[in-house]
């Protein structure tokens, strides 16, 4: 069965450090686009962060310079390091798996992709409060 | 950075009548990178619709997406008393990824 579980959120203050762990079953994170969604209390979903197949980095603005994403191909897991914590990092954190689907047009003979999140952890929370 | 505005921000249906969510992007979206989740209190986002208009696996016939540039929907042509939830379009870009900011179907 494919599953992500995350684990280590917690309650932490402000500008402590907390690592957050998804470790993933029934697939390989490393040959997997793999993805960080938050979601403070009561708001919508706000991407955080991926890493692709290749081991690109991208990050929101909003935690760039603070958080790190990372995996560990032997503990097919994934991490996000969070440092300089803030209220506002406040959330519900998932991590996800990002599917880049390839497909050819027979129209136009043109080659695409699509990109969507099709597996999902049921979260970890992290509290930054003093 | 391209912005995601759905509309409404809370709609109240009925089961049985026909939902119709709107997804409006800030400039062009290809219709490859936009997908719809559904999400309900206490539970993981779960998707529906990729690529504009494709049913993820299991997703019930009653959920059909489309749309094309910057105006995109997601309609639920009969409702049923599970589909009451909150809905999230998305779209990949250059920078990352971005979300709308929901809409809440709510059980009139």
């Amino acid at each position: 069965e494919v599953q992500l579980v995350e684990t280590g959120g917690g309650l932490i203050q402000p500008g402590g450090s907390l690592r957050l762990s998804c470790a993933a079953s029934g697939f390989t994170v490393s040959s997997n686009y793999m993805s960080w969604v938050r979601q403070a209390p009561g708001k919508g979903l706000e991407w955080v962060s991926v890493i692709y197949s290749g081991g690109s980095t991208y990050y929101a603005d909003s935690v760039k310079g603070r958080f790190t994403i990372s995996r560990d191909n032997s503990k097919n897991t994934l991490y996000l390091q969070m440092n300089s914590l803030r209220a506002e990092d406040t959330a519900v954190y998932y991590c996800a798996r990002v599917v880049r689907q390839g497909y050819g047009d027979r129209f136009t003979l043109s080659y695409y992709y699509y990109y969507y999140m099709d597996v999902w952890g049921k979260g970890t929370t992290v509290t930054v409060s003093s | 950075e391209i912005v995601l505005t759905q509309s409404p921000g809370t709609l109240s249906l009925s089961p049985g009548e026909r939902a119709t969510l709107s997804c409006r992007a800030s400039q062009s979206v290809s219709s490859s990178y936009l997908a719809w989740y559904q999400q309900k209190p206490g539970q993981a986002p779960r998707l529906l619709i990729y690529g504009a208009s494709s049913r993820a696996t299991g997703i019930p016939d009653r959920f059909s997406g489309s749309g094309s540039g910057t105006d995109f929907t997601l309609t639920i042509s009969r409702l049923e008393p599970e589909d009451f939830a909150v809905y999230y379009c998305q779209q990949y870009g250059s920078s990352g990824y971005t979300f709308g900011q929901g809409t809440k179907l709510e059980i009139k």
